[in-house]
């Protein structure tokens, strides 16, 4: 079975342009989380959705960040412009239903974000 | 207060020892528990859920006590394999929305 899909694995670019993060999640799944990962502050979850609608987006950063769900199949998370302190591995996960019926989540293999 | 606090570690484990380490949780409200497993510059993958009875596959053992909030969890046999962080993941809300631990680095060594 094919896992939640990440791409690019790694991007490189120079501040102030835009980077945009892809996501497919595994199939059937109706949640998908969008989490960034630094050794300072470890793994933070940014926004997740249930089947499309954004749930919670507290934890996104500040206006530059932005997610969007089109659809059940594919998710973007956008920072625009990007700024050095961005650097990060970002990961997305999806799991199958909501909590209470003990769903864990499920990574993709993250995509590893240098600002340069 | 954090919402999911683990001791950091490293645990140094000779191969074949035991080792085990909890986390506390403050969210009187959460009803799912696992542990993930991390490990060096890879993506977290689930280990195991923690039922409220305790439960075990193969040499991990989870243990889940609800008026402490806590979560355990004990690694029999250490093999070099199980080097790794352990992430202890509450659930925080209906959504399924987890909280996860900043992890418990275990270092097993031959």
């Amino acid at each position: 079975d094919a896992g939640v899909i990440q791409s690019p694995r790694h991007e490189v670019t120079e501040m102030g342009q835009e980077v945009t993060l892809r996501c497919k999640p595994i199939s059937g799944h109706n949640s998908l989380f969008w989490y960034r990962q630094t050794m300072m502050r470890g793994l933070e979850l940014l926004i997740y959705f249930n089947n499309n609608v954004p749930i919670d987006d507290s934890g996104m950063p500040e206006d530059r960040f932005s997610a969007k769900m089109p659809n059940a199949s594919f998710s973007t998370l956008k920072i625009q412009p990007s700024e050095p302190r961005d650097s990060a591995v970002y990961f997305c996960a999806s799991s199958p239903d909501r909590a209470y019926s003990n769903q864990p989540q499920h990574f993709g293999d993250g995509t590893r974000l240098s600002i340069l | 207060r954090k919402e999911v606090e683990q001791d950091p570690g490293p645990f140094n484990v000779p191969e074949g020892a035991t080792v085990a380490f909890n986390c506390t949780y403050s969210n009187s409200a959460s009803q799912s528990f696992f542990w993930y497993r991390q490990d060096c510059r890879k993506e977290p993958k689930l280990l195991m859920s923690v039922y409220s009875s305790g439960n075990e596959d193969g040499r991990f053992t989870a243990q889940l006590n609800r008026a402490s909030q806590y979560i355990s969890l004990l690694i029999r046999d250490s093999k070099l394999s199980d080097s790794a962080t352990y992430l202890c993941v509450p659930s925080t809300d209906s959504w399924g929305k987890l909280q996860f631990g900043a992890g418990t680095q275990v270092v097993v060594t031959p």
